[in-house]
């Protein structure tokens, strides 16, 4: 069964902390994003990587940053957290496909939901 | 960049109905588009796809029409069972990309009564 996991379900962060959120996958998928959703905006991008080592922004990186060390593993790193970052951060991966997009293959984690007093 | 968007962020439907969920969007050259379907406490999930070049598409107990001459999409549910109450949303491929970024709606809640 294929799976992308996220380390926390829920986490409570106050204003100034460094936040770390990971994700691993074992579908030794390429592409791995991170998302943000907050309702009544659907899911925006953060980040997204297609390599070991490499990074995209995505449409909202600023607060955030990223690093990807491993082919597996994506992590979403917040600086210095601040309250208008409370919200359910989803982490996707999908294989590259020599161009072609099967978007039945792009598997999504359960999220982190992320308070920042 | 692109938008996606839907047109009612809530719909409730007796268990049995058919249910429509519409999204919006601005793209004209936008030419793969999606629906994904999102339950409570789970990431979301792929349903069903559509290319540019086609007006319909059949799944099981699912349909997606897509009319490009107003930039319009639709996800029909047949006989909506309560296991079909979940947040749908429609997303687009970012044609300049080969990574398969999506641009996502802001999505639907559906709700089934019984």
């Amino acid at each position: 069964d294929v799976k992308v996991t996220q380390s926390s379900r829920y986490l409570v962060k106050r204003t100034g902390e460094k936040v770390f959120l990971e994700c691993v996958q074992d579908m030794d998928h390429e592409n791995m994003f991170w998302y943000r959703q907050d309702p009544g905006l659907g899911l925006r991008l953060i980040y997204f990587s297609y390599d070991v080592k490499m990074k995209e922004k995505g449409d909202i990186p600023e607060g955030y940053s990223v690093s990807r060390e491993k082919k597996e593993r994506f992590s979403l790193i917040l600086e210095s957290a601040s309250t208008n970052q409370t919200s359910m951060y989803l982490c996707a991966s999908s294989p590259q496909t020599s161009g072609r997009f099967s978007p039945d293959t792009q598997y999504f984690g359960p999220g982190t939901r992320l308070t920042v007093l | 960049g692109e938008s996606v968007g839907l047109h009612l962020p809530t719909l409730s439907v007796q268990e049995g109905d058919n249910s429509i969920i519409n999204c919006a969007y601005s793209n004209s050259a936008s030419d793969y588009f999606i629906w994904y379907k999102q339950e409570s406490g789970k990431g979301p999930q792929f349903i069903i796809d559509i290319r540019s070049n086609m007006d319909k598409r059949q799944g099981q107990r699912v349909t997606v029409l897509l009319n490009k001459t107003v930039k319009h999409l639709s996800l029909q549910i047949a006989a909506t069972q309560p296991g079909d109450s979940a947040v749908y949303f429609c997303a687009e491929i970012d044609r300049g990309s080969t990574l398969g970024r999506l641009y996502f709606g802001r999505g639907t809640q559906l709700t089934v009564w019984p």
